[in-house]
Parts: C-alpha cells; structure tokens; sequence
C-alpha cells in the first residue's frame, strides 16, 4: 500500500510527559500537513511543509508542539508536557496537487 | 476561505442517488469547491472538486449552480460503506494550502 501512514496509531500518556507522531508521507508528495480532530469537530489545520521547509504554522500550535521533515520525507510532531486538553486525533496528509490525501492518524489520549 | 453551511444530517436508503447540498454564498471567484468524507475512525478520503462545471468521477458527481452559490454531491447508488460523515470545503486551488473543515453532513445508508 502507498498510502500516507502514521505511527503509532493509538497512544496513551499521562499529563506532563511528551509523546512523538510519525507521518510517511506517499512518496512523490512534496507537500505534507498536520491536523488535529476532537470529537464530533472537524480536522483543524496545525502546521504544513513544502519538501523540509515548514511553511505555516496555525496559532493552535503552541510552543509545547513542533513538527520537522529533516529530509523532505517523513515528518515528526513532538508535543512536550501533553495537557489533558491535548487529547485528540493527530491526522497527516500529504499531497503534489491541489487534493490532499490523508493518513489513518494517531489518537493520542492524556490521562 | 469562504465559508459553508451543510446539514448536519442526512439518511438515505441504500441502492438511492444521496444528494448532499452545501451552501457557500460568498465564493469568490477563483475558489473551487471539494469535498471530502470522513469514515468513522479513519483519516478524511478526497472525493471531488470543481470550479462552475458539473464533475464526475468514480466515486461522485459534482453540481455546482450557476450563480456558484450553491453545490449538490451526488452518490449515484448509496451503499452501506458511504456512511460517513462529508465535508465541504471551498478554497483556492493553490496558494491557500490548508483546509477549513466545518462539522460537515452526516450521511447514514439506511439498508
């Protein structure tokens, strides 16, 4: 499958610790995003990057989150010092053209 | 982005044509309308866009009124599988790279 995949796909931690997402992007996409989903809303956009450079960053990432894409492949979103309030789905999509194709996302869950 | 109104519900028998109407009277333009739907627990699956013209594809066909104020997602034979929840989403084609999802419409295929 050539898909978007991200990993792990569920976790779980406790308030204060800090967790790492990984996004594979489908490989000729030099685009790639980051959004977040609580329940019953809506995906909100969080970060984007053309190839390694991190193009837009939404006011929802706050300074406890941050992405890279080293090598324009993978990508990576750290959260440090989870809050409760961080509890949500962490989707990623990627894209060459105007349609963005998502991956299955992490459900990360603070307690 | 020019904002949308969809309901926030819908049923359809199985085997009908589900047509899910979104309003986006502001538009501008050189905006294009998508769609996406989201399968519950799964990332957001791009399904069509379009400038003014009728589209169609595999999955969907896409009417967008004339007056562009207004379009309709057509799934020519629901199945149980299209139950999800559709989003739709106007925005530029290139130069806006993120996407603003509202609560979207969720379809339940009724057997």
């Amino acid at each position: 499958d050539t898909g978007v995949s991200q990993d792990p796909r569920h976790k779980i931690t406790k308030r204060g610790q800090n967790v790492t997402f990984r996004c594979d992007p489908i490989s000729e996409h030099n685009r790639l995003y980051w959004y977040r989903q609580t329940l019953g809303q809506g995906p909100e956009f969080l970060t984007y990057f053309q190839n390694e450079a991190q193009l837009e960053k939404s006011r929802l990432l706050s300074d406890r989150f941050s992405a890279e894409r080293p090598k324009g492949s993978f990508s990576t979103l750290e959260i440090q010092r989870t809050e409760q309030g961080d509890s949500a789905m962490y989707l990623c999509a990627s894209s060459s053209t105007s349609e963005q194709y998502f991956g299955p996302g992490t459900r990360l869950t603070v307690t | 982005d020019a904002k949308t109104t969809q309901p926030p519900s819908m049923d359809c028998a199985e085997g009908r044509a589900a047509n899910l109407p979104c309003n986006h009277s502001t538009i501008s333009g050189n905006e294009y309308v998508y769609w996406y739907r989201q399968i519950h627990s799964q990332g957001p699956q791009y399904i069509i866009h379009g400038l003014k013209n009728n589209e169609t594809n595999e999955m969907a066909s896409l009417i967008i009124t004339e007056d562009r104020k207004s379009s309709t997602l057509i799934l020519p034979h629901a199945t149980l599988r299209d139950t999800a929840v559709y989003y739709c989403i106007v925005r530029v084609a290139w130069g806006n790279e993120k996407l603003t999802f509202g609560t979207g419409t969720r379809l339940t295929i009724i057997p």
